[in-house]
């Protein structure tokens, strides 16, 4: 089985700062990098889909990378917001002829007002 | 506005009974999921099918099986129910390579 991890597992930032975090996963025969929002009783929200080397997405004050050579991607969130809360996860696609994602276990974040 | 919708929000059951938990989706998506999330554990792939009639295996099938009749309804099946099966189940479908739209999610108490 695939490997994909998330890092930290749970954050805690101040309303007004910026934050972010990483998601790790085999480079080898990678294919694309979703990242997703999850809050709470909702259902988890589609960020991004990335899957060039270099990709850079940005929605409002949310962005992401891609380092496909090295295995990792950023997610950054620019002046957190309470409605920022929610568990951020990534996930990976592996071949091209198959949309299956192995999910990361999901970054907690809780941004106190 | 674009849908994926499970017949149940929360569900408890009992130990040996047969649970089916439905998903339908109204996109025309080939591609449907079961996932059950538990703490520290992540999203985990159950089955998947990628056509009508068509299903496989995912990371974690063991206990359960499914059913796609129709393209747009994916049914997860736990024969006899047990405790280890308590988990909040996800369906999410998706067309091509596009990203997923789940559905709500279904927490499932079995005691």
């Amino acid at each position: 089985i695939l490997n994909v991890e998330q890092s930290p597992q749970s954050l805690h930032v101040q309303e007004g700062d910026s934050t972010n975090f990483t998601c790790s996963f085999p480079s080898s025969n990678f294919y694309a990098l979703h990242w997703y929002r999850w809050e709470t009783a909702k259902s988890p929200e589609a960020l991004f889909v990335m899957t060039l080397n270099g990709d850079e997405k940005k929605k409002g004050r949310i962005s992401a990378t891609l380092n496909t050579k090295e295995g990792y991607s950023y997610l950054y969130i620019k002046g957190s917001q309470p409605e920022d809360s929610a568990t951020y996860l990534c996930a990976s696609v592996y071949g091209g002829a198959t949309n299956k994602l192995i999910f990361g276990t999901g970054t907690l974040l809780a941004v106190q007002p | 506005d674009v849908k994926v919708t499970q017949s149940s929000r929360y569900l408890v059951k009992r130990t040996g009974e047969k649970v089916f938990l439905e998903c339908v989706q109204d996109m025309d998506h080939e591609n449907m999921f079961w996932y059950r999330q538990d703490p520290g554990l992540g999203l985990r792939l159950i089955y998947f099918s990628y056509d009508v009639k068509m299903k496989e295996k995912g990371d974690i099938p063991e206990g359960y099986s499914v059913s796609r009749e129709k393209k747009e309804r994916f049914s997860l099946i736990l024969e006899s129910a047990s405790t280890n099966q308590t988990s909040m189940y996800l369906c999410a479908s998706s067309s091509g390579t596009s990203g997923y739209t789940f559905g709500s999610g279904t927490r499932l108490t079995v005691v």
